[in-house]
């Protein structure tokens, strides 16, 4: 079955780049949405963004301006990049299959902001 | 946008049937059949249980069932087990900026 496995840093210091990759297993890209999500005390869950296969993005406004989600069909991924990162960006992040509700999740990653 | 109001804590006794209410607006709940709810263990991904109000996916459990009334949506397990001990989130598509908007979340404890 599909499973999805999220990377990348689990340290960022503030001001730089949050980089998160998600791998897609025993399914392709397509035809899905694929989306970010992510989870605080703070906040609790919050959607970051989603992708379509065909490209098309859509992004929490809150978030926009400092917020990228991209595809690499031929690597059978997608990332998030955030920048210009502050605490209030430590979070569990998680990637999952769907644009309206979500069936499938990775098994999150715990991101922390902090020098 | 502010997040979809749910009660803190539920409890109940095995065998017994719960209900969690999902409060939100004529912007998100109440515009659209597009709620869903979430179970979540301690250290686990959310798990998808009920999308577009009522439906359940493959393999969940016909003791979990969703329902909508006005600006509020509800969660209700019966037969409760000592398994459905999680915290438990709404979300409902909104025709705000931002269009998915999650719930406060409800810790179900069962006695």
């Amino acid at each position: 079955q599909v499973q999805l496995q999220e990377s990348g840093p689990g340290l960022v210091k503030p001001s730089e780049t949050l980089s998160l990759t998600c791998a897609v297993s025993g399914g392709s890209i397509s035809p899905h949405y694929w989306t970010w999500i992510r989870q605080s005390p703070e906040k609790g869950l919050e959607w970051i963004a989603y992708i379509y296969y065909t490209g098309t993005t859509n992004y929490n406004p809150s978030l926009k301006s400092r917020v990228t989600i991209s595809l690499d069909t031929s690597k059978n991924q997608f990332s998030l990049k955030l920048t210009s990162v502050t605490a209030a960006d430590t979070a569990v992040y998680y990637c999952a299959r769907g644009g309206g509700w979500w069936s499938i999740w990775g098994q999150g990653t715990m991101v922390t902001v902090s020098s | 946008q502010s997040a979809l109001t749910q009660p803190a804590s539920v409890s109940g006794s095995p065998g017994q049937s719960i209900t969690i209410s999902c409060t939100g607006t004529s912007s998100d709940v109440g515009a659209f059949n597009y709620v869903s709810w979430y179970q979540q263990h301690p250290g686990k991904a959310p798990k998808l249980i009920i999308y577009d109000v009522n439906n359940r996916p493959s393999g969940i459990s016909d003791r979990f069932s969703g329902s909508k009334s006005g600006n509020t949506a509800s969660l209700t397990i019966s037969g409760l087990q000592a398994e459905d001990e999680a915290d438990y989130y709404c979300c409902s598509y909104t025709s705000s900026s931002t269009p998915y908007v999650f719930g406060t979340g409800t810790k179900v404890t069962v006695l």
